[in-house]
């Protein structure tokens, strides 16, 4: 199995950055999700990073390191409508299978 | 429109007696997961199918089955549910590539009384 960890919840104010870090235990690797969750809805695809590096989509980017175990997601110039839980999953080598974190609540304050 | 149909949305039953959720999608992917979700845990996966009658158990199989025997269905299957199945479960599908995300259905609350 896989070890996934992530904050539980963070706080920013509207306009501002936030940095979410997951760090990842695995035998293998084939690759890292990140989803955006709202209350009471399904997930929703953010983002895909399979190499070392940052993906930068509109205003939010994802970084991985490989040889870390860790990824990040961030989100800038933050909206109310930011304000949900954010997945991070990995994707198992050889295996379609994905194991999720346990999801990190962001609210965003006026 | 592209989509993940799960069926109920909301079901409140009593021990033991046996309940199908099903799931269907539109979009010809191979891959097709269960997951639930519960306060702390983050979802967790009950099983997967990487094609018409291949199925594989995930991390929490115990006290379900599934069934592939056509691509767009993969129903989940209750036989004698109990309280600790009381949890908002999600449906998923993706083509068969590993970048590829999964599509997740609107989710399916169940209380086991």
């Amino acid at each position: 199995g896989q070890n996934i960890d992530q904050p539980t919840e963070m706080t920013a104010t509207e306009g501002a950055i936030v940095q979410i870090n997951c760090t990842y235990q695995t035998s293998g690797f084939n690759g890292l999700f990140w989803y955006q969750q709202h209350a009471g809805e399904a997930p929703t695809f953010l983002s895909y990073n399979v190499l070392d590096g940052l993906e930068e989509k509109g205003r939010f980017s994802s970084f991985l390191s490989r040889s870390k175990g860790y990824s990040y997601l961030l989100l800038k110039e933050l909206q109310m409508k930011d304000s949900a839980s954010y997945l991070c999953a990995v994707r198992e080598t050889n295996d379609y299978k994905l194991s999720f974190g346990a999801g990190t609540t962001v609210t965003v304050r006026a | 429109e592209a989509q993940v149909t799960q069926n109920p949305r909301y079901l409140i039953t009593v021990t033991g007696k046996k309940l199908t959720v099903t799931c269907s999608q539109n979009m010809n992917h191979e891959y097709m997961s269960w997951y639930r979700q519960d306060p702390g845990l983050g979802l967790r996966q009950i099983y997967y199918s990487m094609n018409v009658e291949v199925t594989d158990k995930g991390d929490v199989p115990e006290g379900y089955k599934v069934s592939r025997k056509e691509k767009r269905n993969f129903p989940l299957i209750l036989e004698s549910p109990s309280p600790n199945q009381t949890s908002l479960y999600f449906c998923a599908s993706s083509l068969r590539h590993s970048n590829q995300p999964q599509h997740f259905g609107d989710g399916t609350r169940l209380s086991i009384l």
